[in-house]
């Protein structure tokens, strides 16, 4: 069964210091794909990345950054230079094929970012 | 981009009634459409699986005759909490397949 862990429940820091959010995954199929969502107060989720379990290579965008890693099941988040605004939950998720018809996106546990000016 | 419209936003209700929630994608054509649950400070917790034209597909420990499931179209799933209880009251959050996983604004429920 697919599962994903944030061990970080809650993190605070200091505007314009750097974070990183850990997320490690388990799957047993090879084709799956890696999500990351931000969910401010007001509760909608907001689309952040999404990377197929085929492409390895890190991305950036911005002040955000991804490192995805097959050997540890990890895929990590980091934000530079952190912004009050950046404040919210953020969550990893996980989608697989199941019976080969639905691919479900099961969510970690979250974790609350709190960035003080 | 691809939207999906939720409605109501928030809703109170009364204790043994039923509340209707709406889940619309609105510039495409949403086969799959998913039914999240999230409690305060808690996670996602994926509901159920609806597909246009058939039955739902429900996650273990989930009543299926307490929520409701209809995909009658293309577009549009709704999610009906029957009977509803203090205990229902959550954030209940809607997601169509498109691309990745588009999502609704999500609707609070207070049970009273």
């Amino acid at each position: 069964a697919q599962k994903v862990t944030q061990a970080q429940t809650e993190i605070s820091v200091v505007e314009k210091e750097d974070v990183t959010l850990d997320c490690v995954y388990e799957t047993r199929d090879t084709t799956y794909y890696l999500f990351w969502y931000k969910q401010p107060p007001s509760g909608e989720l907001v689309f952040l990345i999404r990377r197929n379990s085929f492409d390895e290579q890190n991305e950036i965008s911005g002040r955000y950054s991804w490192n995805f890693q097959k050997s540890t099941s990890s895929f990590n988040f980091t934000i530079t230079a952190s912004q009050v605004v950046d404040s919210a939950v953020y969550f990893c998720a996980l989608s697989e094929r199941t019976d080969g018809a639905t691919n479900k996106l099961i969510f970690g546990t979250g974790t609350l970012l709190a960035v003080q000016p | 981009g691809a939207v999906v419209s939720q409605h109501p936003s928030w809703v109170i209700c009364k204790s043994g009634t039923s509340v209707k929630i709406e889940c619309r994608s609105l510039d495409f054509q949403a086969t799959t459409m998913f039914w999240y649950r999230q409690f305060p400070k808690q996670s996602l917790m994926l509901m159920a699986t609806s597909n246009e034209g058939s039955k739902a597909t429900y996650e273990q420990g989930v009543e299926k005759d307490k929520f409701l499931i209809n995909h009658a179209s293309l577009t549009l799933s709704t999610l009906t909490v029957t009977s509803a209880h203090p205990e229902d009251s959550s954030f209940y959050i809607c997601s169509a397949r498109y691309y990745g996983y588009t999502f609704g604004s999500g609707t609070r429920l207070t049970v009273v």
